[in-house]
C-alpha cells in the first residue's frame, strides 16, 4: 500500500532545461494536487485536477504544465526551468470534491541552477 | 493580508508544557485542516474539521466558526512534537482549494 509517491526526490537541472516531476497515488483519489512550499509564502496551489483529463489552475501556474491522462498519475513539468521555480514540491490526492482529507506525497526538493 | 493567519510564527516549549496553537481565518469555510510537517519530512493530515472539537491522543483540535477561529493544543508535549504546524481553509461553498497558512514551527526541548 504505498499510498502516494513522488519522484524523484531531488532533481537538479540548469536554467531552460524541461523537467517532469511525477506523482502516483494507489487510492483512486478523484482530486489530485500540486504545490510548491517557500520559505515566507507557505503551501501555494500550482495545479489541481478533479478527474482524468480534468484540470485547472491554481494561484501560481505560470510556466508549469500538467496532465492527467490515468486517475492515478499526476505529472508537474517545468517547461523550461527557471532560478524561481527552486522550491520543494508537493503532490496531494483527495477522495472527493470536499469533506474529506488531503494526502500528501514525500515532496520533490528542485534546485534550478 | 493573507487569508488565513497563524499565531506564534515560532514557539519553544519545555517538554511537558500544554501548548496552543492559533489559527485566524477571514471567509466563510467549509472545513478547516490541522496538518504537521516534521523538519525535512512530509506533511501529514492531523484533523479536518467543521465544528467543535475533535481529540486525537494528545493533540486537541477546536474550532469557533462565529468568531472564525481554530486552536490546535498539545497536552504533555514531548520533544517529537517538534514541528511545522499548517492551518488551512477550504472555502464555504465547496471550493476545491485549500488555503494556507504560513505555519507555526514548534520546539519543544527535553
Amino acid at each position: 500500500d504505498a499510498g502516494i509517491t513522488q519522484s524523484p526526490r531531488y532533481k537538479i537541472t540548469e536554467t531552460g532545461r524541461q523537467v517532469t516531476l511525477m506523482c502516483h497515488q494507489t487510492w483512486s483519489h478523484s482530486y489530485m494536487f500540486w504545490y510548491r512550499q517557500d520559505l515566507g509564502h507557505g503551501l501555494r496551489l500550482i495545479y489541481y485536477s478533479a478527474a482524468a483529463d480534468i484540470t485547472d489552475k491554481g494561484e501560481v501556474p505560470d510556466g508549469y504544465v500538467v496532465s492527467r491522462s490515468k486517475t492515478e498519475n499526476f505529472p508537474l513539468t517545468l517547461e523550461s526551468a527557471t532560478r524561481s521555480q527552486t522550491s520543494v514540491y508537493f503532490c496531494a490526492s483527495r477522495r472527493d470534491r470536499v469533506g474529506y482529507e488531503q494526502y500528501f506525497g514525500p515532496g520533490t526538493r528542485l534546485t534550478v541552477t | 493580508k493573507n487569508e488565513v493567519e497563524q499565531s506564534p510564527q515560532n514557539l519553544t516549549a519545555q517538554e511537558g508544557e500544554f501548548i496552543t496553537i492559533n489559527c485566524s481565518y477571514s471567509v466563510g469555510i467549509s472545513a478547516l485542516h490541522w496538518l504537521q510537517q516534521h523538519p525535512g519530512g512530509g506533511i501529514v493530515s492531523l484533523f479536518m474539521l467543521s465544528s467543535g472539537k475533535k481529540k486525537h491522543g494528545r493533540l486537541i483540535a477546536t474550532i469557533n466558526i462565529q468568531e472564525k477561529h481554530s486552536s490546535l493544543h498539545i497536552t504533555a508535549s514531548h520533544p517529537r512534537d517538534s514541528a511545522v504546524y499548517i492551518c488551512a481553509v477550504g472555502a464555504q461553498g465547496g471550493s476545491e482549494k485549500l488555503v494556507f497558512g504560513k505555519g507555526t514551527k514548534l520546539t519543544v526541548n527535553p
